[in-house]
């Protein structure tokens, strides 16, 4: 079983639709949680952390995190053409320095 | 200059040469990271840095020599690579190292080709 788990898409929505990505983890003991956006040829940007179970909101960026589930989801609305890039998940390995990324999903938001 | 930044951008090596990677934060971070992102592959942690020392080497080849000067600093240094270390090596910092709410950032990468 991989540590993070990510289906590779591409996942397609039409503009202005709500994209969701979801992510699994392993680990139960995981605390910390990340979602980056990647363009092609571009390095990963920082979009959302979240920490605790729940929701978490920043603009048209709302993260999910269900420890109980062990997965964590991006949910994108009002998507754009410009939101088309790669998204990977990222988690802490519990007791080390390690980030461990998924192999992300690429939206395409069809205009 | 603001956030990470790298250098060179893009760089072609043949097996035989020798040459260094360069990362700097501007962000008053404690911690760096080197990581591999080859195509089709999820990015791959090779070198954490927390305060200067070395806290995780994941299992690189001795070929990989990193080297961090200071907090601010963060080198990779190459020597003898194989065609398929062809990759985009990209640098991250954070607040600190030690597993907790640290946010990771990441520079623009140096892509890597080895003839």
């Amino acid at each position: 079983q991989k540590e993070v788990e990510q289906n590779s898409g591409p996942l397609s929505v039409p503009e202005g639709a709500i994209a969701s990505l979801n992510c699994t983890y392993s680990d139960r003991g995981s605390q910390s949680f990340f979602w980056y956006r990647q363009y092609s040829g571009k390095s990963p940007e920082l979009i959302m952390s979240i920490y605790s179970n729940g929701d978490k909101e920043d603009g048209r960026f709302t993260a999910q995190l269900n420890k109980a589930s062990q997965y964590v989801s991006l949910l994108i609305r009002d998507s754009q053409p410009s939101d088309s890039a790669t998204y990977l998940c990222a988690v802490i390995k519990p007791g080390t320095y390690k980030y461990i990324f998924g192999t992300g999903t690429r939206l395409k938001v069809l205009a | 200059e603001t956030g990470v930044t790298q250098t060179p951008r893009h760089l072609v090596m043949g097996m035989t040469n020798k040459k260094s990677l360069k990362c700097e934060q501007h962000l008053g971070h404690n911690a760096m990271y080197w990581y591999k992102q080859s195509a089709k592959k999820p990015l791959e942690l090779m070198f954490v840095y927390n305060f200067k020392e070395q806290t995780e080497n994941n299992s690189v080849p001795s070929r990989f020599s990193p080297e961090c000067p200071n907090s601010s600093h963060l080198f990779l240094h190459l020597h003898t690579l194989q065609p398929e270390d062809s990759a985009l090596y990209l640098c991250a910092s954070s607040q600190e190292g030690l597993a907790g709410h640290n946010e990771q950032f990441f520079g623009p990468g140096t892509r890597l080709t080895v003839l």
